[in-house]
């Protein structure tokens, strides 16, 4: 069964910095790879996904994220925060031609200091 | 288009008490997730329709927790005798269909607080 790790908790940038949330993921094979963001008082809304071929992904509201196979990793960055990215960000793993349910991480909750 | 909603958004009820949480999928979805996203953890996976049907019901966490959906659309889930264990906010989801789970549009929880 797959599984992904975010290892950070808690995550505090200045507005304007640059942001690099991390996820690792296991899986035998190449995964499905997704990251989601929380808003406060919200549902998640799907930022990008990773299905196959280019390996940096650009995804919604500026952000990005790239496939490491070497590293089982996902992580995902933004060059310059803004106070409204302020939420919980949640990676995911998928595994292609099993459950189509992804297995979700237990999410970074990213400050943004003004 | 509307999105998903979820009905309450917030529910306090003493521990013993029966609940039902609501959702309302997007028009046109025929697949529909309930998720538990208890404080500090990530999302539970607790079941999924297709269509009225839930092929898998094993991520439900107790027989106390049931779920139906009725005319391929709205979708109750259902907590029976409550427990503070319970506490925690109850997400929807849909998606086109079971293959498209990849894609799912979430609502905006309930949180269910047991006293």
């Amino acid at each position: 069964a797959q599984s992904v790790t975010q290892p950070d908790i808690h995550i505090t940038v200045s507005e304007g910095a640059s942001l690099e949330l991390r996820c690792n993921y296991s899986y035998g094979a190449t995964p499905y790879l997704f990251w989601y963001v929380q808003s406060p008082g919200q549902g998640l809304q799907l930022l990008l996904k990773y299905f196959s071929g280019d390996t940096l992904v650009q995804g919604i509201k500026g952000f990005e994220a790239e496939f490491k196979r070497s590293q089982s990793s996902f992580n995902l960055r933004k060059p310059s925060v803004h106070w409204s990215d302020a939420a919980e960000y949640f990676c995911a793993v998928g595994a292609p031609g099993g459950s189509y349910i992804p297995t979700f991480g237990r999410g970074t909750s990213l400050i943004v200091h003004p | 288009g509307a999105g998903v909603s979820q009905s309450p958004s917030n529910k306090v009820t003493e521990k013993g008490k029966d609940v039902e949480l609501r959702c309302d999928p997007i028009s046109g979805h025929t697949a529909l997730y309930w998720y538990r996203q208890s404080l500090g953890q990530g999302l539970e996976f607790l079941i999924y329709f297709q269509g009225n049907s839930a092929p898998d019901k094993s991520g439900l966490p107790s027989d106390r927790f049931s779920a139906e959906r009725t005319g391929g659309s709205v979708s109750t889930l259902t907590i029976q005798r409550t427990q503070q264990e319970d506490s925690a906010v109850y997400l929807c989801a849909s998606s086109l269909s079971w293959s498209e789970a990849y894609e799912q549009y979430f609502g905006p929880g309930t949180r269910l607080t047991v006293t």
